[in-house]
């Protein structure tokens, strides 16, 4: 069990620039998360998806990014026109079930916008 | 905006001593969970107890969770450098959702 992968684990992006972040689960798992981690605001828990299907976007961003699970070993975040507000470490994590049961997480995307 | 928050931002302990990390969390939850998270890595689960448990057990570590005063605390008894790490309170309330977490506390354990 190689726990949750995240990649790249580091990127750099020009300011208007898109950033694509992969995740790939734990086989088995049927709950992906998606985090934002920053010294100012903490963790900030952005979506969530269940078997795929999403259900819970409210801490995303309106315009900009967007997050999807094509299938059961991966899911993608990805921000448009990227600014320098975005630069963080963004979390993937994923549990057996969803609610409150043990989350496991990646070692995160460290996202710098220049 | 925080379901459950620790009351403070950091400690400082040398090897040996204990640390008590105290959380409040603001609704009626069916569990609490306890995470630590080492510089450059994510956060991983220590305890997760639940709302009918008063206390839960996991080596050098001991959760409390009170629910009338919604509240909860994490103790590590002789603590060691590794221990030092961010300690996060995290809970989805009353189910289903996904978890949200306190703003965490910085636990720094000197030689």
């Amino acid at each position: 069990n190689a726990g949750v992968i995240q990649t790249p684990r580091h990127k750099v992006t020009g300011k208007g620039q898109e950033a694509t972040l992969w995740c790939e689960p734990i086989s088995g798992h049927s709950a992906v998360f998606w985090y934002r981690q920053t010294i100012v605001q903490g963790l900030e828990f952005l979506t969530y998806f269940r078997n795929q299907a999403p259900i819970d976007d409210s801490g995303m961003p309106k315009e900009r990014f967007s997050a999807q699970m094509p299938n059961q070993s991966h899911s993608t975040l990805k921000i448009q026109s990227t600014q320098p507000q975005d630069s963080a470490v963004y979390l993937c994590a994923s549990s057996m079930t969803g609610g409150n049961t043990e989350v496991f997480f990646g070692k995160g995307t460290r996202l710098t916008v220049v | 905006s925080q379901l459950a928050e620790e009351n403070l931002w950091a400690l400082s302990v040398h090897e040996g001593e204990s640390v008590t990390v105290n959380c409040s969390y603001k609704t009626s939850i069916t569990a609490l969970q306890w995470y630590r998270q080492k510089s450059g890595e994510g956060p991983a689960q220590l305890i997760l107890i639940r709302s009918n448990e008063r206390e839960k057990r996991n080596g050098r570590l001991r959760a409390t969770l009170d629910t009338s005063s919604q509240s909860s605390s994490l103790s590590i008894t002789a603590t060691r450098c590794e221990d030092t790490a961010v300690y996060f309170c995290a809970t989805d309330g009353q189910g289903g959702r996904a978890l949200i977490f306190g703003t965490g506390t910085t636990v720094s354990v000197s030689p």
